[in-house]
């Protein structure tokens, strides 16, 4: 079966440095999503990897290995807007999204 | 605002009733889709469209009717839900349905089945 796993809550203060793990098992693999989503709003996209390696977009990077069904969320300098669940999905090889249950980051004055 | 529009916002239905929920996007997408989003839970795909086909039914029950009258609107046709059903419908689109485009999704409807 597609698994994606990704811890379900995190605590970390502000100014701080918080890495979001997710692990993935899946039929194929056509990239991977990072997205967040704030409590009673839209998920909004925040990253895509396909390849292996480390894409730095401002505060946020993801990180992809590929061999190791691996990636993480970096986030830098955290704000207390950075309260949100970050959601990590999987492109199969029907290019159906695979979603992994969130992982709810608080963040702490 | 990212485009894709949801109404209503919240919805309270009982077992016997019959609702839809709407979805518009102004983004000029070939792909929509229907999301059922439970707590704690992930994301599960209910139905996809692509150029107002059909395409995706990961065996949702028949309570649960899709529509994509055209490429901008979407709906989902509620009739006989179950409590089981309470959860937040996020719409979702994307440019198209066979590449790894970015899916851009609504305010989603929080529907509460009592």
């Amino acid at each position: 079966g597609q698994n994606i796993d990704q811890p379900t809550e995190m605590t970390a203060t502000e100014g701080a440095i918080v890495q979001i793990n997710c692990t993935y098992q899946t039929s194929g693999f056509n990239g991977l999503f990072w997205y967040q989503q704030h409590a009673g709003e839209a998920p909004t996209f925040l990253s895509y990897n396909v390849l292996d390696g480390l894409e730095e977009k401002g505060r946020f990077s993801s990180f992809l290995s590929r061999s190791k069904g691996y990636s993480y969320l970096l986030l830098k300098e955290l704000q207390m807007k950075d309260s949100a669940s970050y959601l990590c999905a999987v492109l199969d090889s029907n290019y159906q999204l695979i979603w992994g249950a969130g992982t709810k980051l608080i963040i702490k004055p | 605002e990212t485009g894709v529009t949801q109404t209503p916002r919240h919805l309270v239905m009982g077992m016997t009733n019959k609702k839809s929920l709407k979805c518009e996007q102004h983004l000029g997408h070939n792909a929509m889709y229907w999301y059922k989003q439970s707590a704690k839970k992930p994301l599960e795909l209910m139905f996809v469209y692509s150029l107002e086909e059909r395409v995706e039914n990961n065996s949702v029950p028949s309570r649960f009717s899709p529509e994509c009258p055209n490429s901008s609107h979407l709906f989902l046709h509620l009739h006989t839900l179950q409590p089981e059903d309470s959860a937040l419908y996020l719409c979702a689109s994307s440019q198209d349905q066979t590449e790894n485009t970015e899916a851009f999704f609504g305010q989603g409807t929080r529907l509460t089945v009592v």
